[in-house]
């Protein structure tokens, strides 16, 4: 069973900016798309962005276009979160998951504060 | 797009059973069958709960079940338990490629 395993949160000052990673294990990474959810705390889920196996085509959420961009390295296994100018409302627990029309693997979460 | 809207709160005693209701548009529940409810424990990740409206994932009790009528997407759950204590999420796929959640529902068990 493919296992997911988020790193990179952490704190970060308002306009700075943040790379996350997520790695999954298992040898079939390239033939699932994957996804990014986030939950500022307290908050309900939020759904960031999604890319499809091939890396080719991002799908993104309006509060986060023109500022993250999501990329993969099949050859490494591992998704990216590229977070620039950063808000305080982007303060939250960023998830990774396994596919994107239905989510069936999720990681344990890192944390993510920006503030000044 | 506004998240779906989902109860704030339900509940339910032990053995009995509960709906979760998620509306939404013709442009996201509506319009497609790419439905999926997600549990979620405090201070823990999500777990895919049921998927496409109405599938099950392995592993998943049959007690959980989905529907959608129209703009309306249920989440049934027979037979409570305490461990179904919980937060629980609908999505869904909309017409702008994008992923939409709900704002959330507490189950009191």
């Amino acid at each position: 069973e493919v296992q997911l395993l988020e790193s990179g949160g952490g704190f970060v000052q308002p306009g700075g900016s943040l790379r996350l990673s997520c790695t999954a294990s298992g040898s079939d990474f390239s033939t699932y798309a994957m996804s990014w959810v986030r939950q500022a705390p307290g908050k309900g889920l939020e759904w960031v962005s999604a890319i499809r196996r091939s890396g080719t085509t991002t799908y993104s959420a309006d509060s986060v276009k023109g500022r993250f961009i999501t990329f993969r390295d099949n050859s490494k296994n591992t998704l990216y979160l590229q977070m620039n100018s950063l808000r305080a409302d982007d303060t939250a627990v960023y998830y990774c998951a396994k596919e994107w029309t239905y989510m069936d693997v999720w990681g344990k979460g890192t944390t993510v504060t920006v503030f000044s | 797009q506004s998240a779906l809207t989902q109860p704030a709160s339900v509940s339910g005693s032990p053995g009995q059973s509960i709906t979760i209701s998620c509306t939404g548009t013709s442009s996201d529940i509506g319009g497609y069958n790419f439905v999926s409810w997600y549990q979620q424990h405090p201070g823990k990740a999500p777990r895919l709960m049921i998927y496409d409206v109405s599938d099950r994932p392995s592993g998943i009790s049959d007690r959980f079940s989905g529907s959608k009528s129209g703009n309306t997407a249920s989440l049934t759950i027979s037979g409570l338990q305490a461990d179904d204590e919980a937060d629980y999420y609908c999505s869904s796929y909309t017409s702008d490629s994008t992923l939409l959640f709900g704002g959330g529902t507490k189950l009191t068990v």
